[in-house]
């Protein structure tokens, strides 16, 4: 059972280049999102999706784009990178009905130099 | 908005003792979700419980259990006798209509 599955595991950029985050679950699940949590700190929303087509803002949207042809993948876009972009990202599903527990990839990390 | 207040950023206790971890939480909706995860040393998110805003009973899980209040729009965790293993960060989420939002985090170490 694959459940979540991200790629890459870590990643180093310089400033100013691209790079997309791959996100794969298999659980047919509806609810997808990106978190990132930076160090000590806790996980905060940047974009999340209730299904194929439909993407919305989280809590720290910029400098991000995401997009959901599938239902299985939602990738997440860094356009220009900047430091501040350092962070662990992680994935997570769920089947979409409000109390569905999360179920999480094992996380990105991200350095962004 | 939603939000979820962990006060609490380390806490440190030695093997054995009890420890309570504090979740404050604030939602106009009325039905909501709250939530504990654990990230261990290794990094993974792992889920420990869920709790509807219908639902105030206290649950209880081996050494684990969560005390929701709604009057006072908390959801404590409590580890009884704890141990070494039980060293993480732990947080707390709430998920209203569609987003699920952490608080951030209680590093937790249990000293031998």
């Amino acid at each position: 059972n694959a459940g979540v599955t991200q790629t890459p595991k870590f990643r180093i950029l310089k400033i100013g280049q691209s790079m997309t985050l791959q996100c794969t679950q298999d659980m047919n699940h509806n609810y997808m999102y990106w978190y990132r949590q930076d160090p000590g700190m806790g996980l905060k929303l940047i974009y999340y999706s209730v299904g194929a087509g439909i993407t919305d803002k989280g809590e720290v949207p910029n400098g991000y784009n995401v997009s959901r042809s599938t239902t299985e993948d939602f990738p997440l876009r860094l356009e220009l990178a900047a430091p501040s972009q350092t962070s662990v990202y992680f994935c997570a599903s769920s089947y979409g009905v409000i109390n569905e527990k999360l179920f999480f990839g094992s996380g990105t990390q991200l350095s962004v130099l | 908005a939603q939000k979820v207040t962990q006060a609490q950023t380390e806490i440190s206790v030695v093997e054995k003792e009890d420890v309570t971890l504090d979740c404050v939480y604030e939602t106009r909706d009325t039905t909501y979700y709250l939530f504990w995860h654990k990230q261990p040393p290794s990094g993974e998110l792992v889920f420990l419980i869920r709790r509807n805003s219908f639902d105030e009973q206290n649950e209880i899980s081996g050494r684990y259990s969560w005390n929701f209040q709604k009057s006072t729009s908390s959801f404590n965790f409590t580890i009884t006798a704890s141990q070494v293993v039980d060293s993480a960060v732990y947080f707390c989420a709430l998920k209203g209509a569609q987003k699920l939002v952490f608080g951030q985090g209680t590093r937790l170490t249990i000293n031998p």
